[in-house]
């Protein structure tokens, strides 16, 4: 079956750090550009960073850059996003996705079901 | 920031259509795709660069492009398409992806 699941969520206080993983099943993960898409509760979808398919580019959201890093271990069939610095408005959940277009124009074919960030003293 | 604004709500009977508008000052140089959501449940891509079907997608559903705004309509409104719909596309440079505020679409 092809899906992304996502790990690490979890509480965590302001200002701490945090390591999400997202592991792939029943496709090429490394054919694939991937993107981290949060969602705040009750809240719309923001998107949050991208990286290439062989992991030598990626790209932030303003509201994380400088604080969050993407990174991917093809090897492994993983990707990661660590969070660092993290602040309230960083509780969300946290959805992997992958990116079919291999270009600038991304759209997103598969998502994890997420995992729940809550940053809270 | 570069923002992609949708009406927040819209209501359809069933069996009518609904269309849903996304506009965006780069939508006329850069494609859009359209996500439903229901509740507690992860995303679900309904419409690609534009107008493009994914796989298993039920053909109701169909996007189209003109100018500054992108529409997602729905044709033959059925009780299980009520969900908030999202837009989603990328910035000038290309590097930074958006997504609309999106649109609760109710069915009476």
């Amino acid at each position: 079956e092809v899906q992304l699941v996502e790990s690490g969520g979890g509480l965590v206080q302001p200002g701490g750090s945090l390591r999400l993983s997202c592991a792939d099943s029943g496709f090429t993960f490394s054919n694939y550009w991937m993107h981290w898409v949060r969602q705040a509760p009750g809240r719309g979808l923001e998107w949050v960073s991208r990286i290439n398919n062989d992991g030598s580019g990626a790209s932030y959201a303003d509201s994380v850059k400088g604080r969050f890093t993407i990174s991917r271990d093809n090897a492994k069939n993983t990707l990661y996003l660590q969070m660092n610095s993290l602040r309230a408005e960083d509780t969300a959940v946290y959805y992997c996705v992958r990116d079919p277009s291999g270009f600038d124009f991304s759209w997103f074919d598969l998502w994890g079901r997420g995992t729940l960030v809550t940053v809270s003293s | 920031s570069y923002e992609l604004t949708q009406p927040p709500s819209v209501s359809v009977s069933p069996g009518q259509t609904a269309w849903i508008t996304c506009s965006g000052h780069t939508l006329p140089k850069q494609y859009a795709h359209w996500y439903q959501q229901k509740p507690g449940q992860a995303p679900v891509l309904v419409i690609y660069k534009d107008s493009e079907r994914p796989s298993g997608i039920p053909e109701r559903f169909s996007g189209s492009s003109s100018g500054t705004t992108v529409t997602l309509t729905i044709s033959g409104v059925q009780a299980e398409d009520e969900a908030d719909y999202f837009c989603q596309s990328t910035d000038s440079s290309g590097n930074y992806h958006v997504f609309g505020t999106g649109t609760k679409v109710t069915v009476l």
